[in-house]
């Protein structure tokens, strides 16, 4: 079983759309959760951190679930932009290693 | 360009060749990790370095991959007589540090495409 799992999708939804996409870890003693975006195989780019209480930031919202290890990224508004591959991400502690999970296709269509 | 720098963004290597992968940090960080993504994969943890010193190797392969951060110069990772296998993305990443508190960031290079011919 991976430490970090995902749908892997793809989502393919209209511009305008609201999606969520979910992850579960196994670990219980992870520590740290991060959403990355990888556009094509570049790069992946934190897109926002985790918190337990939940975070949001502009049409981005993040949800921690830690009795349930659950992770939640929903997007409102969808831009053509947002196509890219999610990552749902943690860490057992402050810094160290990142454990990736596979990444959530989305695809934005006019 | 304050961000983390990777060279060469692109290498070709021949089977049994060695391959040599450069990281500088961003400004200010001290930490480097490597990751590797083969074909079709996720992103897999290998190392995490800190100036002449590793940290966490648990992921690097058990022959063949070495990593050095030295007091100056870039962190190298090092890949001898390479194998078809190989062929992957190369990331490194930074960061501030390690600890409790406030959350630590990584912030990730271009990356190296490493192919074996």
């Amino acid at each position: 079983r991976k430490e970090v799992e995902q749908d892997p999708g793809p989502f393919n939804v209209p511009e305008g759309a609201t999606v969520a996409f979910n992850c579960t870890y196994s670990n219980s003693a992870s520590q740290s959760f991060f959403w990355y975006r990888q556009d094509c195989r570049k790069e992946p780019k934190l897109l926002m951190s985790v918190y337990s209480s939940g975070n949001e930031d502009g049409r981005f919202t993040a949800q921690l679930n830690r009795a349930s290890q659950y992770i939640s990224l929903l997007i409102r508004d969808s831009k053509l932009s947002d196509s890219a591959t999610y990552l749902c991400v943690s860490s057992y502690n402050q810094g160290g290693k990142l454990i990736f999970g596979q990444g959530t296709e989305l695809s934005v269509k006019p | 360009n304050a961000g983390v720098m990777q060279n060469p963004r692109h290498l070709v290597r021949r089977r049994g060749q060695e391959a040599r992968l450069r990281c500088s940090p961003m400004k200010g960080h001290s930490h480097v990790y490597w990751y590797r993504q083969l074909p079709e994969e996720g992103l897999k943890f290998m190392v995490y370095l800190q100036k002449e010193n590793i940290i966490d190797e648990s992921g690097m392969p058990k022959e063949r991959f070495s990593a050095e951060f030295p007091k100056e110069g870039p962190s190298i990772l090092r890949i001898q007589q390479v194998v078809r296998g190989d062929s992957a993305a190369y990331f490194c990443a930074s960061s501030t540090g390690q600890g409790f508190g406030p959350i630590i960031k990584q912030y990730f290079g271009p990356g190296t495409r490493l192919t074996v011919t």
